[in-house]
């Protein structure tokens, strides 16, 4: 079956970095796309950044461009986001979810927490 | 950025209700719209992608209509285990904007 684990959460001060990761089982991993999509404590669902199945594409939302960027390695079926200059508006709940393009994002991890704070 | 807006943010509804939530575009997005469902605590779940296409699994008292800038997810008989808060989300282009959910609760 499907499975994404998130993991890399975890307190950090302002300014600070942090590495998200996402291990994908049960599927074929190279042929997604895959996602990460957010979630601030209380808040709506905001997407992050993408990356096509080849790494031949990549986006961003305006919100983390410049400071978070996306990448995979398809031999070891995994997802990563890295985040730089970290603010306090970074702090959410962060989920990684496969892709089917435009057909919407049918399966996600349980979600890694990111709290940025002095 | 396409702007997603939901409608109503919150609903109360009786087991059995017939429920509709709306969503619209400020631009259009052709049929590229996808319906999430999330519990508390919980991952969103897929519903409707292509804005009428039931996801697999998904139960067949959900159902997704419309194109260009409005569309509806419409819960034909609400059930228990459909109270939770629903998003919409485009995905014709980047970035891939949600609505800012539809809370739907216990009356």
């Amino acid at each position: 079956q499907v499975q994404l684990v998130e993991s890399g959460g975890g307190l950090v001060k302002p300014g600070g970095s942090l590495r998200l990761s996402c291990a994908a089982s049960g599927f074929t991993f190279s042929d997604y796309y895959m996602s990460w999509i957010r979630q601030a404590p209380g808040k709506g669902l905001e997407w992050v950044s993408y990356i096509s199945s080849l790494s031949t594409l990549v986006d961003y939302a305006d919100s983390v461009k410049g400071r978070f960027t996306i990448s995979r390695d398809n031999a070891d079926n995994s997802l990563y986001l890295q985040m730089n200059s970290l603010t306090a508006d970074d702090t959410a709940v962060y989920y990684c979810a496969r892709d089917r393009n435009a057909a919407g994002s049918d399966y996600w991890g349980q979600g890694t927490l990111v709290t940025v704070s002095s | 950025d396409i702007q997603m807006t939901q409608s109503p943010s919150s609903l109360s509804a009786s087991v059995g209700d017939r429920v509709t939530i709306s969503c619209r575009a400020s631009e259009s997005v052709r049929t590229y719209l996808n319906w999430y469902q999330q519990k508390p605590g919980k991952a969103p779940k897929l519903l409707i992608y292509s804005a009428s296409s039931l996801q697999s699994g998904v139960p067949s008292r959900f159902s997704g209509h419309g194109s260009a800038t409005d569309f509806t997810l419409t819960i034909s008989s609400l059930q228990p285990e459909d109270f939770a808060t629903y998003y919409c989300q485009q995905s014709y282009r980047t970035p891939r904007t949600f609505g800012q959910g539809t809370k739907v609760e216990i009356k």
